[in-house]
């Protein structure tokens, strides 16, 4: 059973640099794509952006500018780089495994139990 | 982008009874829709893909239909554990999600 967890500070301040990183256990990183979504409270679901496991990697748009994943297969694990945070991105975090159909997707086939980012000073 | 329209935003349903909540998208995205289950707390969990498919281990009282534009989540006979938030995704073009349908007990 592929597992994933995400790990990394719960509070960041304004204008820095929040980063995560998402632990996969149960299966190899390879194949698959692997993804940030986040939820602000109350609020619906954000794709942030993806990584494939050689390293190509899509964005949302609206983030483009501050964001950055990466992988490291030798750790199993990957990582979210948002920069010049402000409140607005204060949410719940969760990485994700996402898998095609018909060459179409990735949709999320396995979430992490997310983690709570608060950017306050 | 595609923006994906949920209704109702709360549904009301007595257990043992059928629950339908719709997905609409704003363009068509042929079948590449999912929906998610979400409880309190908790992370989503992937229901159905492919606008139909049921993903491994989800009972089969869940049922999705639909394909362009106007998609529907089925539960046949509800059980207390399905009382949750629901969400649609589009994974045609980019990745969107709906603003979600509470699914509560009457």
């Amino acid at each position: 059973q592929v597992q994933l967890q995400e790990s990394g500070p719960g509070l960041v301040k304004p204008s820095e640099t929040l980063s995560l990183t998402c632990s996969v256990s149960g299966g190899s990183i390879s194949t698959y794509y692997w993804s940030w979504i986040r939820q602000p409270p109350g609020k619906e679901l954000e794709w942030i952006g993806y990584i494939y496991y050689i390293g190509s990697t899509n964005y949302n748009p609206s983030l483009r500018s501050r964001v950055t994943i990466s992988v490291d297969t030798s750790k199993n694990q990957f990582s979210l780089k948002l920069r010049s945070v402000t409140a607005a991105d204060t949410a719940v975090y969760y990485c994700t495994r996402g898998s095609l159909r018909n060459n179409y997707g990735p949709y999320f086939d396995y979430w992490g139990q997310g983690t709570l980012v608060t950017v306050s000073s | 982008e595609i923006v994906m329209t949920q209704s109702p935003a709360t549904l009301s349903v007595s257990p043992g009874e059928r629950a339908t909540l719709s997905c609409r998208a704003s363009q068509s995205i042929y079948d590449n829709l999912a929906w998610y289950q979400q409880k309190p707390g908790q992370a989503p969990r992937l229901l159905i893909y492919g606008a139909s498919t049921r993903a491994t281990g989800i009972p089969a009282r869940f049922s999705g239909s639909g394909s362009g534009t106007e998609f529907t989540l089925t539960i046949s006979s509800l059980q207390s554990e399905d009382f949750a938030v629901y969400y649609c995704q589009q994974y045609s073009t980019w990745y969107t999600f709906g603003q979600g349908t509470k699914l509560e007990i009457k």
